[in-house]
C-alpha cells in the first residue's frame, strides 16, 4: 500500500502564511483531500480535488499539487487554525484503498 | 443538517467480536458511499473500510481485511462494521464518514463523533 508523508509539526506567526506538504507516489495520479482536526473533535474537510473548499471553509485555505507532492496553504493564519492537518488520497495500487498522511501539527504563534 | 451517529463501541476481549453501527440523517443516504476511519489514542487517522452507494463495491485496509466486514442498510439509513478476531491494535476511536460521491473516493465531507473500541483482557 502507498504511504503519504507529512512534516510532524510546523509553526506560523499570527497573520502569516504557512504551507503544509504531503508526499507520496499516489499523488502523481490522484488528488489529495485535506482535513483539519482540533483536539477532541472529529476531522473536518477543508480542501478537496484540484482546489475546492466545502461550504463554510474560509478562503484563506487553498490547495495545490505538483508531481508527488500536495500542499495545503493557509494565507493569513488565525488562532483558530491551530490544529492537526491530515492529507488523504487513493492508494496507487489500483484497489479501492485509501490512505491518510502522517499528520502535521500546526501551531499559531 | 447532516448527522452521523456511531454506536456499538465498548470494551471487548482479544479474539472476540463487535458490531458498530452508524445512523445517518439529513441527506439521501443511498446516494452516497460511506467509510469507516479509526484513530488510535494519540495517533493519526487510518482508513478502515469503504462501501459504495449500493454495496456493489467494498474495500478494506490490509490491517483489517479478512476480519472486518462493512455493510449498509439503505432502508434504515445505516452503516455497519462487523469486527471479528479483534486485536489489541484495533483499539481506537472509530468514525463513520460520508463520501462526497456515490462511489468511494478519498473525499469525506461529513464525519460522526466516533465510538470508542477498546480491546483488552
Amino acid at each position: 500500500s502507498s504511504e503519504l508523508t507529512q512534516d510532524p509539526a510546523v509553526s506560523v506567526a499570527l497573520g502569516q502564511t504557512v504551507r503544509i506538504t504531503c508526499q507520496g507516489d499516489s499523488l502523481r495520479s490522484y488528488y489529495a483531500s485535506w482535513y483539519q482536526q482540533k483536539p477532541g473533535q472529529a476531522p473536518v474537510l477543508v480542501i478537496y480535488g484540484k482546489n475546492n473548499r466545502p461550504s463554510g471553509i474560509p478562503d484563506r485555505f487553498s490547495g495545490s499539487s505538483s508531481g508527488n507532492t500536495a500542499s495545503l496553504t493557509i494565507t493569513g493564519a488565525q488562532a483558530e487554525d491551530e490544529a492537526d492537518y491530515y492529507c488523504n488520497s487513493r492508494d496507487s495500487s489500483g484497489n479501492h484503498h485509501y490512505v491518510f498522511g502522517t499528520g502535521t501539527k500546526v501551531t499559531v504563534l | 443538517e447532516v448527522q452521523l451517529v456511531e454506536s456499538g463501541g465498548g470494551l471487548v476481549q482479544p479474539g472476540r467480536s463487535l458490531r458498530l453501527s452508524c445512523a445517518a440523517s439529513g441527506f439521501t443516504f443511498d446516494d452516497y458511499a460511506m467509510h469507516w476511519v479509526r484513530q488510535a489514542p494519540g495517533k493519526g487517522l487510518e482508513w478502515v473500510s469503504g462501501i459504495s452507494w449500493n454495496s456493489g463495491s467494498t474495500g478494506y485496509a490490509d490491517s483489517v481485511k479478512g476480519r472486518f466486514t462493512i455493510s449498509r442498510d439503505n432502508a434504515k439509513n445505516s452503516l455497519y462494521l462487523q469486527m471479528n478476531s479483534l486485536r489489541a491494535e484495533d483499539t481506537a476511536l472509530y468514525y463513520c464518514a460520508k463520501d462526497i460521491g456515490f462511489l468511494e473516493s478519498s473525499v469525506f465531507d461529513y464525519w460522526g463523533q466516533g465510538t470508542l473500541v477498546t480491546v483488552s483482557s
